[in-house]
């Protein structure tokens, strides 16, 4: 079965600086999709950013963008030039090809703390 | 276009009745998918439905259920309430629930057993 593990329970960061959110998994599967969700305090999710496992290059949406490591089933979200409204919960999703359909296994979540 | 929309927001309910929460997909969307999530578990997949059709379940007992109706709408119904169902329910939809597909998520019906 595939999991998805988050090693970090809580992060901090300062208005205005850079940091990066880690997300390991594991799967025998060559073909997937990773994503990375947020969760606000009204509990919402919100899509991050995702990445197909074929492509090569790293995804990028604005300030946020993936550090994806195939071989290595790494999956970091940096978080460039953070603001107050970026502090949530940060999770991590892993979805299969083809019967698994619209499954995402989550990783535990990474509380990400902006201070002013 | 609005979003995923669930009701009610909030339930509060005793061990041993059932509930029924609802979810109203984006238009277009023909897939729904549940999730529970908890402090102790995290995010759990609870079932998928496609054209009104079971297409995947995730590892919960037969008191959790779903349906989906010719809109596209869905109800999710727990029997038998135990105080560990007390979670957030959350529903996502997409266009078809094909991998590549982006799920998007309504905002989630707290659910209290007391």
């Amino acid at each position: 079965a595939q999991t998805v593990t988050q090693s970090q329970p809580e992060m901090s960061v300062q208005e205005a600086e850079t940091v990066t959110l880690s997300c390991t998994y594991d799967t025998s599967e060559s073909d997937y999709y990773l994503f990375w969700y947020k969760q606000p305090p009204s509990r919402q999710m919100i899509l991050v950013i995702r990445q197909e496992a074929y492509k090569q290059q790293n995804a990028t949406e604005n300030r946020f963008s993936v550090n994806f490591q195939k071989a290595a089933k790494s999956f970091s979200l940096k978080i460039s030039d953070s603001q107050l409204g970026d502090a949530a919960m940060y999770f991590c999703a892993y979805r299969g090809p083809g019967t698994s359909g619209s499954r995402l296994t989550f990783g535990e979540g990474t509380q990400l703390t902006v201070n002013p | 276009k609005a979003g995923v929309t669930q009701t009610p927001r909030y339930l509060i309910k005793t061990r041993g009745q059932q509930v029924t929460l609802s979810c109203s997909p984006i238009s277009g969307h023909r897939s729904v998918s549940w999730y529970q999530q908890t402090p102790g578990q995290g995010l759990q997949f609870l079932f998928e439905y496609f054209s009104e059709t079971q297409r995947n379940k995730g590892n919960f007992p037969g008191r959790f259920s779903g349906r989906q109706f010719s809109n596209s709408r869905s109800e999710m119904n727990v029997s038998t309430l135990e105080l560990g169902d007390s979670a957030l329910y959350l529903c996502a939809s997409s266009i078809s629930g094909r991998t590549t597909d982006t799920q998007y998520f309504g905002p989630g019906t707290r659910l209290t057993v007391l």
